[in-house]
């Protein structure tokens, strides 16, 4: 049972590349939902499902793209990587959003140059 | 927009020692509140889940309560070791499907 995995681990960008975070849960579980965490601010939500084909808008959503055609995947997509979008990113995901515990996956650590 | 607040930021204390890490929330309209544990450069751990009909949960020398109409929770950890230093975070599950953070507590236990 691999839980949550995200890929890459470690990725370095240049300004103005497109790249997919890849999130996948073997769970089966209905709630997804995508982290960044920069010093000193704490985890803020970015996108999250409730189900496949369903997804919403979090605290900072700005400049990342989301799809969930699928209850197992949660890709996450930066259109035009900026300095700005260089931290941790971390997905979670949860059998339900009404009082389940929440698994995390290791995270990617992306800087954007 | 619910806003969650950990106190203190940072705390070092001696092993042995009994500790309460504390978490307030604004807006009580929640399905569960969540503690974890991060080590640096990891990801997260939970520690307890308290559904928002609950007043605690205990894990061994953990507990965590929860007073949903004062919009607080507090996690105590019983008989401090240095292998507990780390940075705790508290987490909401917002009846709008949004689960928000706190800033965490950097924890230090001193050998």
């Amino acid at each position: 049972n691999a839980g949550v995995t995200q890929t890459p681990k470690f990725q370095v960008l240049k300004t103005g590349q497109s790249m997919t975070l890849q999130c996948a849960q073997d769970m089966n579980h209905e709630y997804m939902s995508w982290y960044r965490q920069d010093p000193g601010m704490g985890l803020r939500l970015i996108h999250y499902s409730v189900g496949a084909g369903i997804t919403d808008q979090g605290e900072v959503p700005n400049g990342y793209n989301v799809s969930r055609s699928t209850t197992e995947d949660f890709p996450l997509r930066l259109l035009s990587a900026a300095p700005s979008q260089t931290s941790v990113y971390f997905c979670a995901s949860s059998p339900d959003r009404f009082g389940t515990e929440a698994f995390f996956g290791q995270g990617t650590r992306l800087t954007v140059v | 927009k619910q806003e969650v607040t950990q106190i203190p930021a940072a705390l070092s204390v001696p092993e042995g020692e009994n500790l309460v890490l504390n978490c307030s929330f604004t807006d009580s309209a929640i399905y569960n509140l969540q503690w974890f544990r991060q080590d640096p450069g990891k990801g997260l751990t939970s520690l307890l889940l308290i559904q928002s009909s609950q007043r605690e949960q205990t894990s061994g020398r953990l507990n965590a309560s929860l007073d949903k109409s004062s919009g607080r929770s507090t996690l105590y950890i019983a008989a401090s070791q240095p292998g507990d230093s780390a940075t705790y975070l508290c987490a909401v599950m917002n009846r709008d499907d949004k689960i928000i953070f706190g800033k965490g507590t950097r924890l230090h236990i001193l050998p």
